[in-house]
Formats: C-alpha cells, sequence, structure tokens
C-alpha cells in the first residue's frame, strides 16, 4: 500500500538559511499534518491542511510557513533557520471519511541539521 | 483540550515475558486513542486504535489495548515480549471527528533483555 513520502530525508543547513519540506499523502486523504520532534521529545503538532486550507495550527515559530496544494502536496518552509530547529519533521496525512477515526498515517520524516 | 499521561519512560522485560505499558488519558469529550512505535532514526508506525467502537482493539505485532473509560485508561500490552519490540512507544489522543491534531504522550523506552 502507498505510504506518506517525505523528501528529502536529510537536510543540512547553515543557521540563518532557509529550508523547504515537502509531503506527498497517501493517495485520497483529504488533510495533512507537520509535526516536530526534538531529540528525545515527543512529536509535537505544528499546523495542518484539510481539502488545501489551513485547519489548525499548533506550536509553529512564524519563520515558518506551509501550504497544501492543488495536488494535495504539502511542503514547509522555514527561514531564519536556528540552531534549536534541528529536529526529525514528520509529514502525517488522514481521511476524514466515516470509519476512519482521524487515523494519521506518518511518513518516515525528515532530519534537518542546523550548523 | 486533551492530553495522555504515559508512565514510566523507561520499561524493561525480559524476552518472553509480558508487555504492559501504560497510557492514561484527559479529555473533555470522547476521544480517540492510538499507540504508535518508533524504532530508532524511524518514522512514526501505528500499532492500534481505539475509535469508539470495540474497547478491547487488536493491533499489529500482537500486541492490543483495552480502552477502559471508568479508569481513563487505554494500556498497551503484549502477552510474549520478543528481542524485536524494542523500542519507543507513543500514546496519542485526538479529539473525534474528522482532521484533529494528535497529542502525544512522552513516550515509553522498551527494553528486551535475553
Amino acid at each position: 500500500a502507498a505510504g506518506v513520502i517525505q523528501s528529502p530525508r536529510h537536510l543540512i543547513k547553515e543557521k540563518r538559511e532557509t529550508a523547504t519540506l515537502k509531503c506527498y499523502p497517501i493517495p485520497r486523504h483529504d488533510t495533512v499534518y507537520w509535526y516536530q520532534q526534538g531529540p528525545g521529545q515527543d512529536p509535537q503538532f505544528l499546523i495542518s491542511f484539510y481539502e488545501k486550507m489551513q485547519s489548525d495550527k499548533g506550536s509553529i515559530p512564524d519563520r515558518f510557513s506551509a501550504q497544501q496544494f492543488s495536488d494535495y502536496h504539502s511542503e514547509l518552509n522555514m527561514s531564519s533557520l536556528e540552531l534549536g530547529d534541528s529536529a526529525l519533521y514528520f509529514c502525517a496525512s488522514s481521511f476524514t471519511g466515516t470509519g476512519e477515526g482521524n487515523t494519521q498515517y506518518f511518513g518516515p520524516g525528515t532530519r534537518l541539521t542546523v550548523l | 483540550a486533551q492530553s495522555v499521561t504515559q508512565l514510566g519512560s523507561h520499561v524493561s522485560v525480559s524476552e518472553g515475558a509480558l508487555v504492559l505499558l501504560r497510557c492514561n488519558y484527559s479529555s473533555s469529550v470522547p476521544p480517540y486513542l492510538f499507540w504508535y512505535v518508533q524504532y530508532p532514526n524511524q518514522g512514526l508506525q501505528l500499532l492500534l486504535k481505539y475509535t469508539s467502537a470495540a474497547t478491547l482493539v487488536k493491533g499489529i505485532n500482537g500486541f492490543e489495548a483495552e480502552f477502559k473509560k471508568s479508569e481513563t485508561s487505554f494500556h498497551l500490552t503484549k502477552p510474549s515480549a520478543h528481542m524485536s519490540d524494542a523500542a519507543e512507544y507513543f500514546c496519542a489522543v485526538t479529539l473525534t471527528g474528522g482532521g484533529n491534531k494528535l497529542t502525544f504522550g512522552t513516550g515509553t523506552q522498551l527494553k528486551v533483555e535475553l
């Protein structure tokens, strides 16, 4: 079965640079979520999109922005990177149809390292 | 608002022994509850979920969990641990309905010893 695809898998950036993370949800899934997992931490919700519209916002810094495109893929744009942004970034997708119970399926993550 | 508490950040069991990972939830409305497993440097894999159907839920790799409303618990169990079960386990909660974010517990690192 198709899974959530994230690219790149690894990314190394310098402080103050920008980064773009991409997420391709499972086909037919209408909602995309972004989570950030710091070292030894649990995943923290950043932002979500339903049918290409922002549906919820969590602890996402103002330096970050995201969008969902017409083909349902999503991009997380991160500017003025800081050392503290080094983390594993997960994308998840779900289908809001009945019976799914908002089950979110996660991608393999993008490991961002800021030097 | 919803939250989950995982008791025990580290649990160690012998191979073949019972695995019990604890999760208690707090939610103002009936929740959906999930267990995810994370192997080192990998993503989150769904183990099982409770979405208001059967209270005893069976998942992959021989794991199961029971939703107990009276105890606000959703503990994860496996009758016999295997070395390959060593990983980090996260309990997560979301509100019923579609499109809602997951709130995770702080995770439990399971170690399986010979």
